[in-house]
């Protein structure tokens, strides 16, 4: 148990949709980092809020936006859903150190 | 952020000594180096982080050598429970982590 927490477990949704993920941190960490994990693939960085700022992007369309609220919590919204947006979607805090926590994750499905 | 290279896969049997190691010839000098696991379906889980020499916690080992530009992971006494990918990191602070594919584990009875 990480103390990382991540709604909902699981999605379906169909293309076009948008979707909101929701993450909520470890006790104490400042910091929130998103992540997509394609099947069989390492999780792959879409961005990172630190202290409710934007704090670094991969290389993700805007299409896929967060926000960080005053608790630290987190959410991700992607919007126009496409069929390859199918993933794990994961969070993972930490508290300006090199360990990030990771949340169980939200496995998105797009029909 | 540096690269990291690993092989794709291992197997090993329960109750052996299971030794992954891992390329990051670009490593910087502020990187820790940094392991983590994970099993189907759920998020990555930190193992061990060092920056040099050899770490020990309760679950493995970190073999660094001087020139940093590779790291082993040593887990002693797999079991089955073992099976899992293995992630090898570099970075540092706050910055995001770059995955490579991982090391895929299977451990035998």
């Amino acid at each position: 148990e990480t103390g990382v927490t991540q709604s909902p477990t699981h999605l379906i949704k169909t293309r076009g949709q948008q979707v909101t993920l929701r993450c909520s941190s470890q006790s104490g960490h400042n910091t929130v980092s998103w992540y997509q994990q394609a099947l069989g693939q390492g999780p792959q960085f879409i961005f990172q809020y630190y202290r409710e700022e934007e704090n670094g992007r991969g290389n993700f369309p805007p299409r896929f936006s967060g926000l960080q609220f005053p608790n630290y919590s987190s959410e991700l919204n992607v919007n126009a859903l496409e069929l390859d947006d199918s993933a794990l979607y994961l969070c993972a805090s930490s508290w300006d150190s090199n360990e990030q926590y990771f949340g169980p994750g939200t496995r998105l499905t797009v029909t | 952020l540096a690269k990291t290279t690993q092989p794709i896969s291992m197997d090993s049997y329960e109750g052996q000594e299971v030794n992954i190691t891992c390329s990051h010839n670009n490593i910087a000098t502020n990187d820790y180096i940094t392991w983590y696991q994970q099993f189907p379906s759920q998020g990555p889980r930190f193992i061990i982080q060092g920056y040099k020499t050899k770490v020990t916690n309760e679950v493995a080992s970190l073999f660094i050598p001087a020139d940093r530009k590779s790291s082993t992971l040593s887990l002693p006494r797999v079991s089955l429970s073992d099976t899992a990918v293995y992630y090898c990191l570099v970075g540092t602070g706050r910055r995001a982590l770059t995955f490579g594919s991982g090391t895929r584990l299977q451990v035998q009875p």
